[in-house]
Protein backbone atom coordinates (compact mmCIF):
# COMPACT_ATOMS: atom_id res chain seq x y z
CA UNK A 1 0.00 0.00 0.00
CA UNK A 2 0.79 3.68 -0.14
CA UNK A 3 3.99 4.94 2.50
CA UNK A 4 1.79 7.71 4.50
CA UNK A 5 3.11 6.00 7.63
CA UNK A 6 6.85 6.12 6.55
CA UNK A 7 9.03 7.69 9.89
CA UNK A 8 5.56 7.87 11.48
CA UNK A 9 5.67 7.74 15.46
CA UNK A 10 4.34 4.14 15.59
CA UNK A 11 2.00 2.38 18.66
CA UNK A 12 1.98 -0.97 18.94
CA UNK A 13 -0.76 -2.64 21.04
CA UNK A 14 -2.29 -6.01 21.64
CA UNK A 15 -5.90 -6.78 20.83
CA UNK A 16 -8.45 -5.49 23.63
CA UNK A 17 -6.27 -3.03 24.94
CA UNK A 18 -6.72 0.46 25.45
CA UNK A 19 -5.09 2.63 22.77
CA UNK A 20 -3.92 6.59 23.68
CA UNK A 21 -2.85 8.37 20.80
CA UNK A 22 -1.69 12.47 21.36
CA UNK A 23 -1.41 15.12 19.32
CA UNK A 24 0.36 18.78 20.67
CA UNK A 25 -0.48 21.94 18.44
CA UNK A 26 0.96 25.45 18.42
CA UNK A 27 -1.73 28.12 18.11
CA UNK A 28 -3.29 28.94 20.91
CA UNK A 29 -6.21 30.68 18.94
CA UNK A 30 -7.58 27.31 17.67
CA UNK A 31 -10.97 26.56 18.80
CA UNK A 32 -11.95 23.45 16.97
CA UNK A 33 -10.16 19.97 16.65
CA UNK A 34 -10.77 16.67 14.73
CA UNK A 35 -9.40 13.31 14.76
CA UNK A 36 -9.05 11.30 11.36
CA UNK A 37 -7.91 7.87 10.85
CA UNK A 38 -6.64 6.94 7.75
CA UNK A 39 -6.24 3.24 6.56
CA UNK A 40 -3.24 2.39 3.85
CA UNK A 41 -4.11 3.71 0.23
CA UNK A 42 -7.33 5.60 1.39
CA UNK A 43 -8.54 9.11 2.14
CA UNK A 44 -8.34 10.09 5.59
CA UNK A 45 -11.96 9.09 7.62
CA UNK A 46 -13.26 11.36 10.19
CA UNK A 47 -13.71 9.55 13.67
CA UNK A 48 -14.54 12.74 16.47
CA UNK A 49 -14.24 16.32 16.54
CA UNK A 50 -14.19 18.76 20.28
CA UNK A 51 -14.86 22.79 20.17
CA UNK A 52 -12.37 24.70 22.47
CA UNK A 53 -15.33 24.71 25.25
CA UNK A 54 -15.27 21.30 25.75
CA UNK A 55 -12.95 19.30 27.24
CA UNK A 56 -14.13 15.42 27.11
CA UNK A 57 -15.78 14.10 23.94
CA UNK A 58 -17.13 10.78 24.17
CA UNK A 59 -18.20 8.51 20.71
CA UNK A 60 -18.62 5.17 20.18
CA UNK A 61 -15.59 3.13 21.56
CA UNK A 62 -13.93 6.89 21.57
CA UNK A 63 -12.97 9.69 23.53
CA UNK A 64 -11.27 12.96 22.76
CA UNK A 65 -9.67 14.82 25.41
CA UNK A 66 -8.25 18.38 24.75
CA UNK A 67 -5.93 20.04 27.36
CA UNK A 68 -5.91 24.04 26.64
CA UNK A 69 -3.79 24.91 29.27
CA UNK A 70 -0.82 22.79 27.63
CA UNK A 71 -2.36 22.77 24.01
CA UNK A 72 -2.37 19.04 24.13
CA UNK A 73 -5.18 16.54 22.21
CA UNK A 74 -5.15 13.07 23.25
CA UNK A 75 -7.81 10.11 21.24
CA UNK A 76 -8.63 7.18 23.37
CA UNK A 77 -9.64 4.31 21.96
CA UNK A 78 -11.47 1.61 23.74
CA UNK A 79 -11.19 -2.29 23.49
CA UNK A 80 -8.92 -1.74 20.38
CA UNK A 81 -9.02 -4.17 17.53
CA UNK A 82 -7.28 -5.49 14.66
CA UNK A 83 -9.34 -3.13 12.33
CA UNK A 84 -8.39 0.15 14.19
CA UNK A 85 -4.85 -0.39 12.71
CA UNK A 86 -3.99 2.91 11.10
CA UNK A 87 -2.85 6.16 10.50
CA UNK A 88 -4.39 8.89 13.10
CA UNK A 89 -3.83 12.40 12.93
CA UNK A 90 -5.11 15.12 14.54
CA UNK A 91 -6.28 18.31 12.47
CA UNK A 92 -6.67 22.25 13.94
CA UNK A 93 -8.40 25.47 13.14
CA UNK A 94 -8.77 29.08 14.29
CA UNK A 95 -11.75 29.44 12.30
CA UNK A 96 -10.30 30.37 9.55
CA UNK A 97 -11.34 27.89 6.99
CA UNK A 98 -8.63 25.93 6.60
CA UNK A 99 -7.41 23.04 8.64
CA UNK A 100 -3.87 22.37 9.99
CA UNK A 101 -2.98 18.89 10.34
CA UNK A 102 -0.86 16.89 12.34
CA UNK A 103 1.82 14.48 10.66
CA UNK A 104 -0.18 11.67 12.45
CA UNK A 105 1.03 8.09 14.17
CA UNK A 106 0.73 5.18 13.18
CA UNK A 107 -1.44 2.18 15.45
CA UNK A 108 -0.90 -1.18 14.84
CA UNK A 109 -3.28 -3.79 16.98
CA UNK A 110 -1.57 -7.37 16.68
CA UNK A 111 -4.27 -10.21 17.64
CA UNK B 1 -24.69 7.50 -2.46
CA UNK B 2 -23.20 10.61 -0.95
CA UNK B 3 -20.02 11.33 -1.11
CA UNK B 4 -16.13 12.35 -3.04
CA UNK B 5 -15.04 10.76 -5.66
CA UNK B 6 -11.50 11.47 -7.20
CA UNK B 7 -10.59 9.58 -10.23
CA UNK B 8 -8.54 7.81 -10.91
CA UNK B 9 -7.13 6.05 -8.02
CA UNK B 10 -3.69 5.48 -9.49
CA UNK B 11 -2.07 7.89 -12.25
CA UNK B 12 0.88 7.80 -14.14
CA UNK B 13 2.51 10.46 -16.52
CA UNK B 14 5.69 11.70 -18.08
CA UNK B 15 7.88 14.02 -16.81
CA UNK B 16 6.79 17.38 -18.46
CA UNK B 17 3.21 16.90 -18.88
CA UNK B 18 0.32 18.13 -17.47
CA UNK B 19 -2.22 16.56 -15.70
CA UNK B 20 -5.29 16.81 -14.52
CA UNK B 21 -6.83 14.89 -11.14
CA UNK B 22 -10.97 14.71 -11.00
CA UNK B 23 -12.80 15.64 -7.73
CA UNK B 24 -17.14 15.50 -7.83
CA UNK B 25 -18.76 15.56 -4.67
CA UNK B 26 -22.86 15.29 -4.52
CA UNK B 27 -22.81 16.90 -0.97
CA UNK B 28 -24.11 19.89 -1.69
CA UNK B 29 -20.86 21.53 0.23
CA UNK B 30 -20.25 24.93 -0.65
CA UNK B 31 -16.25 24.40 -0.21
CA UNK B 32 -13.80 22.07 -1.62
CA UNK B 33 -10.24 21.63 -1.05
CA UNK B 34 -6.90 20.01 -2.52
CA UNK B 35 -4.17 18.60 -0.18
CA UNK B 36 -0.58 16.29 -0.83
CA UNK B 37 0.40 14.05 1.21
CA UNK B 38 3.83 13.07 1.33
CA UNK B 39 5.32 9.79 3.75
CA UNK B 40 5.79 10.94 7.28
CA UNK B 41 4.23 14.43 6.62
CA UNK B 42 0.87 16.21 7.51
CA UNK B 43 -1.51 17.38 5.04
CA UNK B 44 -0.60 20.28 3.08
CA UNK B 45 -2.80 22.64 1.28
CA UNK B 46 -2.46 23.47 -2.36
CA UNK B 47 -5.94 25.18 -3.04
CA UNK B 48 -9.71 25.57 -1.67
CA UNK B 49 -12.59 27.05 -3.22
CA UNK B 50 -15.20 28.32 -0.84
CA UNK B 51 -18.20 29.12 -3.00
CA UNK B 52 -18.20 28.46 -7.75
CA UNK B 53 -15.86 30.67 -9.72
CA UNK B 54 -13.54 31.37 -6.50
CA UNK B 55 -10.53 29.78 -5.01
CA UNK B 56 -7.99 30.89 -3.41
CA UNK B 57 -4.03 29.37 -2.62
CA UNK B 58 -3.16 27.34 0.37
CA UNK B 59 0.28 26.64 1.09
CA UNK B 60 1.88 24.85 -1.89
CA UNK B 61 0.32 26.04 -4.67
CA UNK B 62 3.16 26.83 -6.89
CA UNK B 63 2.50 24.77 -9.87
CA UNK B 64 -0.65 24.02 -9.33
CA UNK B 65 -3.80 25.20 -10.68
CA UNK B 66 -7.66 24.61 -10.06
CA UNK B 67 -10.82 25.19 -11.49
CA UNK B 68 -14.47 25.88 -9.82
CA UNK B 69 -17.03 26.19 -12.38
CA UNK B 70 -19.65 24.44 -10.81
CA UNK B 71 -20.52 23.51 -7.10
CA UNK B 72 -20.01 19.72 -7.35
CA UNK B 73 -16.49 19.64 -8.77
CA UNK B 74 -12.80 20.70 -8.60
CA UNK B 75 -10.29 19.50 -10.67
CA UNK B 76 -6.58 20.23 -10.18
CA UNK B 77 -4.09 20.52 -12.58
CA UNK B 78 -0.81 19.61 -12.02
CA UNK B 79 1.30 21.52 -14.04
CA UNK B 80 5.46 20.56 -15.39
CA UNK B 81 6.20 23.40 -13.29
CA UNK B 82 5.65 21.20 -10.24
CA UNK B 83 9.10 20.10 -9.50
CA UNK B 84 8.20 17.24 -7.34
CA UNK B 85 4.46 16.22 -8.48
CA UNK B 86 5.10 12.70 -7.11
CA UNK B 87 2.47 12.36 -4.01
CA UNK B 88 -0.95 11.38 -3.09
CA UNK B 89 -3.40 13.94 -3.98
CA UNK B 90 -6.82 13.83 -1.57
CA UNK B 91 -9.68 16.33 -2.27
CA UNK B 92 -12.07 17.34 0.57
CA UNK B 93 -15.27 19.12 0.77
CA UNK B 94 -17.18 20.97 4.39
CA UNK B 95 -20.75 22.79 4.21
CA UNK B 96 -20.70 26.40 4.61
CA UNK B 97 -20.02 27.48 7.85
CA UNK B 98 -18.74 24.07 9.02
CA UNK B 99 -15.34 23.29 9.36
CA UNK B 100 -15.23 19.75 9.45
CA UNK B 101 -14.11 18.47 6.03
CA UNK B 102 -14.80 14.98 4.26
CA UNK B 103 -12.18 13.35 2.08
CA UNK B 104 -12.35 11.40 -1.08
CA UNK B 105 -10.30 8.64 -1.78
CA UNK B 106 -7.11 10.44 -3.32
CA UNK B 107 -5.53 9.69 -6.47
CA UNK B 108 -1.51 8.46 -6.70
CA UNK B 109 0.34 10.56 -9.03
CA UNK B 110 3.33 8.98 -9.96
CA UNK B 111 5.43 10.87 -12.19
CA UNK B 112 7.88 9.03 -14.12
Amino acid sequence: GESVGLHLPTLSVQEGDNSIINCAYSNSASDYFIWYKQESGKGPQFIIDIRSNMDKRQGQRVTVLLNKTVKHLSLQIAATQPGDSAVYFCAETAGYSTLTFGKGTMLLVSP
Amino acid sequence: DGGITQSPKYLFRKEGQNVTLSCEQNLNHDAMYWYRQDPGQGLRLIYYSQIVNDFQKGDIAEGYSVSREKKESFPLTVTSAQKNPTAFYLCASSAQGEDTQYFGPGTRLTVL
